[in-house]
């Protein structure tokens, strides 16, 4: 059962651009939804991440937006840079005591292809 | 400071062969973990270490074992590797005295087996 599901599956974009990738979760305990960036070769590291208490959470040219009564939330890159091209994973761990706690629980993966 | 080491790198090993990944953190975290990568299944947990001298069962523990040797390293033995265990494997910790502070991952260990 994969309780976060990730699309599209791999994205490609021109430079300039803006990427959206797009997750939905099914387990309403969850309350920490972080994305992660993965370059080839290396592990994931964290990139922003999200509390259901706000809408939106911006740093830079990436962006959250999360719509909990959908369990929704996706990750916005603006004016997408050939760097930006990564894998990207959203993941969601749940509030103490749900028996999800720090323990992250990730999508399938989009792979995103920024052309120059 | 060189955060989340695993060794080795690479490996190759023939169905029914052991080995185990080595995991080492230099950040004094509390919290360790075993993930495996898969091209679309995304990361899915092992085992895990909330303390010293603790571990549980994650996602898709079947056919792993963990050790936690000290407050740095987390260890994942594979007994009798089987072709389905062929993944790119993924040691992270994280510190547990603040509330969801972020997963340091390794560069991974990417294992075959044939």
């Amino acid at each position: 059962q994969q309780q976060v599901k990730q699309s599209p599956q791999s994205l490609i974009v021109q430079k300039g651009g803006i990427s959206i990738i797009n997750c939905a979760y099914e387990n309403t305990a969850f309350d920490y939804f972080p994305w992660y960036q993965q370059f080839p070769g290396k592990g994931p590291a964290l990139l922003i991440a999200i509390r259901p208490d706000v809408s939106e959470k911006k740093e830079g040219r990436f962006t959250i937006s999360f719509n909990k009564s959908a369990k929704q939330f996706s990750l916005h890159i603006m004016d997408s840079q050939p760097g930006d091209s990564a894998t990207y994973f959203c993941a969601a761990s749940g509030a103490p005591g749900s028996g999800n706690t720090g323990k992250l629980i990730f999508g399938q993966g989009t792979t995103l292809q920024v052309k120059p | 400071n060189a955060g989340v080491t695993q060794t080795p790198k690479f490996q190759v090993l023939k169905t029914g062969q052991s080995m185990t990944l080595q995991c080492a953190q230099d950040m004094n975290h509390n919290s360790m973990y075993w993930y495996r990568q898969d091209p679309g299944m995304g990361l899915r947990l092992i085992y895990y270490s909330a303390s010293e001298g603790t571990t549980d069962k994650g996602e898709v523990p079947n056919g792993y074992n963990v050790s936690r040797l000290n407050k740095r390293e987390f260890s994942l033995r594979l007994e009798s590797a089987a072709p389905s265990q062929t993944s790119v494997y993924f040691c992270a910790s994280r510190e547990t005295g603040r509330t969801n502070s972020p997963l340091h991952f390794g560069n991974g260990t990417r294992l075959t087996v044939t």
